[in-house]
C-alpha cells in the first residue's frame, strides 16, 4: 500500500510569513497525527484527529498554529505568522483503527529565516 | 505522564560488531513500546513493537528488543551491524487516550557505523 504522503518536503520562509503543510494518509487510516521534530530531538505531538474531529490538540500553539482535516482524509497544518523557533521537521503519521501502529510520512523540513 | 530516556546520544560501532541501544521508560500501566529508525531526510520507520506476551520481540532488518519490566527497559539489539544501519533510532512508549494511542518519544540515539 502507498505510504503517508507529505508536501512540500522542504520550505524556506521569512519570519512573519504564513506557511502550510499538507498530509495525505494511508487509505483507510482514520487516525491522523501531526508531530514537530526539533533538531536533535524526538517527535512531539501537536494534534491528533479521529476522522475529521480534533480529539487532542493540547500541545498545539493555538495563537499561530491551526489544522484541519476536511472529510476525514487529507489534513493541512498552518502556521501564521511563522517565528524563528518554528524551524523544525513537521511529521504526519496515520493509524488504522484496528491496530496500534503509527506510520510516518517523510516530513516537511521548515526553515524560518 | 509517560516519558522515555535514551541515555546514549551517539554510538559508534564497527561493521559486523554487535549493537545494543538503551531505552528506559516511565509509565504507570503496562506499556506499549516501539522502536523506530530514521534515516537522514526520511520519516520514521517502525522496527518492532511490544504490546504483550513474549518479552523478546523480533523486528525487521535483524533487530530484536527485550522488554524487562523490573528494569523499565526496552533495549534494542542486533548481533551484527551493517553499514546501512547508520541512522537515528528512537524509542517510544504508547499510552491510550480514548480510542487511539499517543506516542511519547525519547530524544534518539544516533548510530554511526565504521567500516
Amino acid at each position: 500500500e502507498a505510504g503517508v504522503v507529505q508536501s512540500p518536503r522542504y520550505k524556506i520562509i521569512e519570519k512573519k510569513q504564513p506557511v502550510a503543510f499538507w498530509c495525505n494518509p494511508i487509505s483507510g487510516h482514520n487516525t491522523l497525527y501531526w508531530y514537530r521534530q526539533n533538531l536533535g530531538q524526538g517527535p512531539e505531538l501537536l494534534i491528533r484527529y479521529e476522522n475529521e474531529e480534533a480529539v487532542d490538540d493540547s500541545q498545539l500553539p493555538k495563537d499561530r498554529f491551526s489544522a484541519e482535516r476536511l472529510k476525514g482524509v487529507d489534513s493541512t497544518l498552518k502556521i501564521q505568522p511563522a517565528e524563528l523557533g518554528d524551524s523544525a521537521v513537521y511529521l504526519c503519521a496515520t493509524r488504522r483503527a484496528s491496530t496500534d501502529t503509527q506510520y510516518f510520512g517523510p516530513g516537511t523540513r521548515l526553515t524560518v529565516l | 505522564a509517560q516519558s522515555v530516556t535514551q541515555p546514549d546520544i551517539h554510538i559508534t560501532v564497527s561493521e559486523g560488531a554487535s549493537l545494543e541501544l538503551r531505552c528506559n521508560y516511565s509509565y504507570g500501566a503496562t506499556p506499549y513500546l516501539f522502536w523506530y529508525v530514521q534515516s537522514p531526510g526520511q520519516g520514521l520507520q517502525l522496527l518492532l513493537k511490544y504490546f504483550s506476551g513474549d518479552t523478546l520481540v523480533q523486528g525487521i532488518k535483524g533487530f530484536e528488543a527485550e522488554f524487562k519490566r523490573s528494569q523499565s527497559s526496552f533495549n534494542l539489539r542486533k548481533p551484527s551491524v551493517h553499514w546501512s544501519d547508520a541512522a537515528e533510532y528512537f524509542c517510544a512508549v504508547g499510552s491510550y487516550t480514548g480510542t487511539a494511542s499517543k506516542l511519547t518519544f525519547g530524544t534518539g540515539t544516533r548510530l554511526q557505523v565504521t567500516l
